[in-house]
Formats: structure tokens, C-alpha cells, sequence
């Protein structure tokens, strides 16, 4: 079965510093992954995915975040962070249901805090 | 706002009644999804219809949880004799089934209390 870790319960980094949320899976086949952000009392948000192709993938707000084969990987990056960037990140992957269905598998959940 | 919508956003109810929620998805998404969240945790899908069909339900979810989608347009989520361990926040998302990677869309969420 398919499995997603984020191993930080809480990611604290200074206004203006690079910022990294962590992410590992475990999969079969391709993985298919996604983070999404959540802000206090408003829905999950989209933030980018990585399907195939280059391993750096752009999203929204700023963030990135690099697929790592080997390590089973999925780090969520920003170069500089704001303090608006504060939020819950989950990561999750693809899991198949069978005949072109599927659901996500979720991270327990990251709560970044950026101080000014 | 053509996003996807949930009501109510807050209920609280006594242990052993029943509740209904409503999600109703972005209007061309066929796909759509209901998910439990509980405080610390990422969501827990519950279950999921392509159109009006469900096609998957969580092996965790009990028999006193049920959902529609009547039109292939909103659903219901009807929890009957509510129990204090169905306290979360209760979320749906939707998404358009084409392709291999749509992302969901979610709506705001119901948070549920039980008393």
C-alpha cells in the first residue's frame, strides 16, 4: 500500500530564510505526488504536483519542490519565505482504485511558522 | 465564487441524532470525494463518486455513514446516530476525471461536534 511521511510536526523558519517541509513515500509503480497547503479555517489548497518530467517542479505562492528517486523524496521549497506563508502543508500521493480511479493518500500534516 | 461549497460550515449536534451535509462540487468536475479530518491529521478518505456512481468506500467507514450524489451534481453525507468519535471536520472535494492527475479542488470544510 501506498505511504506518505512527513517527518516535522512543526517547521519554524525566519522571514527572508530558504524554508523546507519534508516528504517521503512509499509506492509501487510511479508515484504521483502532490502538496497542498491549508490556512487557518479556509480549505486545502493546491499547490503544485510532480507526475513525470523534470524532477524541480514550480507551484503556486512561490514554492517548489524537488522529486528525489532514490531517496523516495518530495521536498517542498521556498528560496525566501514570508510570514503569509504560514500554514499546515500536506503532502500526499496518488494511490490506484483500479480502472482509472483513484485517491490520494494524505501526510499527517506539517504546521509551518514563519516569524518575522 | 464557482469553487467548491459545503453547508453548513459548522454543526453541532447531540450524540445519537443524525446529521446530513451537503458539498456541492465545481459544477463540470464528475469526481468527487469525501474526506475526514481530525485535529493534527492529515484527511481520511471516506468515499468517492464518478458522476452519480459510488465507487469506492473506505473499508474503515462505518455502516452508519451513507452518501449520495443523486444528479451526478451535489452530494449528501448523512451520518446516522451520531457517536462522540465522529467529531472532525468533514471535507469534500472534486475534481475533473480526465486525465491521470487532476488535482482536487476542496471546499471549506463542516466541522462537526458531537455532544
Amino acid at each position: 500500500a501506498q505511504s506518505v511521511a512527513q517527518p516535522e510536526d512543526q517547521v519554524n523558519v525566519a522571514e527572508g530564510n530558504p524554508l523546507t517541509v519534508k516528504c517521503t513515500y512509499s509506492v509501487s509503480g510511479n508515484p504521483y505526488l502532490f502538496w497542498y497547503v491549508q490556512y487557518p479555517n479556509r480549505g486545502l489548497q493546491f499547490l503544485l504536483k510532480y507526475i513525470t518530467g523534470d524532477n524541480l517542479v514550480k507551484g503556486s505562492y512561490g514554492f517548489e519542490a524537488e522529486f528525489n528517486k532514490s531517496q523516495t523524496s518530495f521536498h517542498l521549497k521556498k528560496p525566501s519565505a514570508l510570514v503569509s506563508d504560514s500554514a499546515l502543508y500536506f503532502c500526499a500521493v496518488r494511490e490506484s482504485l483500479g480502472d482509472s480511479n483513484y485517491q490520494l493518500i494524505w501526510g499527517a500534516g506539517t504546521k509551518l511558522i514563519i516569524k518575522p | 465564487d464557482t469553487g467548491v461549497s459545503q453547508d453548513p460550515r459548522h454543526k453541532i449536534t447531540k450524540r445519537g441524532q443524525n446529521v446530513t451535509f451537503r458539498c456541492d462540487p465545481i459544477s463540470e468536475h464528475n469526481r468527487l470525494y469525501w474526506y475526514r479530518q481530525t485535529l493534527g491529521q492529515g484527511p481520511e478518505f471516506l468515499t468517492y463518486f464518478q458522476n452519480e456512481a459510488q465507487l469506492e468506500k473506505s473499508r474503515l467507514l462505518s455502516d452508519r455513514f451513507s452518501a449520495e450524489r443523486p444528479k451526478g451534481s451535489f452530494s449528501t453525507l448523512e451520518i446516522q446516530r451520531t457517536e462522540q468519535g465522529d467529531s472532525a471536520m468533514y471535507l469534500c472535494a472534486s475534481s475533473l476525471g480526465t486525465g491521470e492527475s487532476n488535482e482536487q479542488f476542496f471546499g471549506p470544510g463542516t466541522r462537526l461536534t458531537v455532544l
